[in-house]
């Protein structure tokens, strides 16, 4: 998606914390997701943030939320072999469908 | 365990032919999208639809069509399939009110040969 913006891979050892960063264009998103893509399958909801917050946090997971620079990140805190997949953030423009990023990668080294 | 479920999981096709990817969801969700994965392009939408019998042009329509007769059921249609169609096509729905983020299914890995 041309409007989200994501890096393409990261790579981390078993254990680290992961950090994967995300900017989009519609300041009118209400709600921004983070989605997980497995090898084979289709994309699993992870979490997601309204755009009145500046965190969550869910187990392992913290989303962070920057309006004024449209940027969005998920920190996976002991990142674990299984975590690794492609995550792909996504907003919420008006009553249009979601736009999504163009997925990263995160490999996790044993 | 609610689910969207499409039709097939791989499908090849040889160039001209008319295509038809079948998507059903038991959530009883208003809306239902296509969208199309390529590596480095992430996921571009194709059609979406927010009732029965209606539907909206996304971001690539082009050479794609779609059908929902019924709430639980939205079909892609490739009218004459072309090799720069081979993708992984993925299905979703959502509620109404979208809150809930949408539930993906498998996704078909098409191949137009």
């Amino acid at each position: 998606g041309e409007d989200v913006e994501q890096s393409l891979f990261l790579s981390v050892r078993e254990g680290d914390s992961s950090v994967i960063n995300c900017t989009y264009t519609d300041s009118s998103s209400t709600y921004l997701y983070w989605y997980k893509q497995e090898p084979g399958a289709g994309l699993q909801l992870l979490t997601y943030i309204f755009s009145n917050m500046d965190m969550k946090q869910d187990q392992r997971l913290t989303v962070l939320l920057n309006k004024k620079d449209k940027h969005l990140s998920l920190r996976i805190a002991d990142t674990q072999t299984g975590d690794s997949a492609i995550y792909f953030c996504a907003e919420s423009p008006g009553r249009r469908a979601l736009t999504f990023g163009s997925g990263t990668r995160l490999q996790v080294q044993p | 365990d609610v689910k969207v479920t499409q039709s097939s999981r791989y499908l090849v096709k040889r160039t001209g032919e008319k295509v038809f990817l079948e998507c059903v969801q038991d959530m009883d969700h208003e809306n239902m999208f296509w969208y199309r994965q390529d590596p480095g392009l992430g996921l571009r939408l194709i059609y979406f639809s927010y009732d029965v019998k209606m539907k909206e042009k996304g971001d690539i329509p082009e050479g794609y069509s779609v059908s929902r007769e019924k709430k639980e059921r939205f079909s892609l249609i490739l009218e004459s399939a072309s090799t720069n169609q081979t993708s992984m096509y993925l299905c979703a729905s959502s509620s109404g009110t979208g809150m809930g983020g949408y539930t993906f299914g498998s996704g078909t890995r098409l191949t137009v040969v």
